[in-house]
């Protein structure tokens, strides 16, 4: 299973853009990159996928370069609702060993 | 739509008893469902996969026969906790994967289990 080595925590200021970076040197050629992001005592949620280059949607925006050993995500003017913890995962979507997580990374806005 | 719920949100239990917790999901069928362990501060840490008909597979160092699940249907799964200790307490995660384009992985809002 692709490692995956994020920031332990960021900073930001409301409506500054934020870009988290995942590395996940490992990662192998079946496997996709998902986002998911937790608030306290909730359950994750989707975020964004991608496989490579650019993805967008609604939310945010998934940057991966060429040789996929990393990737970022992007979410455009921050509030300080979007405090909270995102985690990146890499796995085999046939495989379905996307399951296991990170430390992910606590990201804290502030007014 | 692919939304999962989980019954109770919150439980609190004395140290010996068993606790079910119930994962559903709502708008689509799902024959594998996971189930995580959370503790404060840390990240989500998976338990056991749980495959509709079938028995679970459970990580290494999860007693199988402590933490009991159970999947008859392609919208419900169920871990029973048995002989609840007070380090059984946590946060319990499921999820349910929805066959389609990409890999999605729909969680569910949790459960907060104390066991004193």
């Amino acid at each position: 299973l692709a490692k995956t080595t994020q920031p332990i925590s960021m900073d930001s200021y409301e409506g500054q853009e934020v870009n988290i970076t995942c590395s996940h040197n490992n990662i192998a050629t079946n496997d996709y990159i998902t986002w998911y992001q937790q608030f306290p005592s909730q359950g994750p949620r989707f975020i964004i996928q991608g496989y490579k280059t650019k993805v967008t949607n609604e939310v945010a925006s998934l940057f991966i370069p060429a040789d996929r050993k990393s990737s970022t995500l992007s979410l455009p003017r921050v509030s300080l609702s979007d405090t909270a913890v995102y985690y990146c995962l890499v796995g085999d979507n046939n495989a379905g060993n996307m399951l296991t997580f990170g430390g992910g990374t606590r990201l804290m806005v502030k007014p | 739509g692919a939304v999962v719920s989980q019954h109770p949100s919150w439980v609190i239990c004395k140290s010996g008893t068993s606790v079910k917790i119930e994962c559903r999901s709502l708008d689509f069928q799902a024959t594998t469902m996971f189930w995580y362990r959370q503790f404060p501060k840390q990240s989500l840490m998976l338990m056991a996969t749980s495959n509709e008909g079938s028995k679970a597979t459970y990580e290494q160092g999860v007693e199988k026969d402590k933490f009991l699940i159970n999947h008859a249907s392609l919208t419900l799964s169920t871990l029973t906790v048995t002989s609840a200790h007070p380090e059984d307490s946590s946060f319990y995660i499921c999820s349910a994967m929805r066959q389609g384009r990409g890999y999605e992985q729909y969680f569910g809002p949790g459960t907060r289990l104390t066991v004193t």
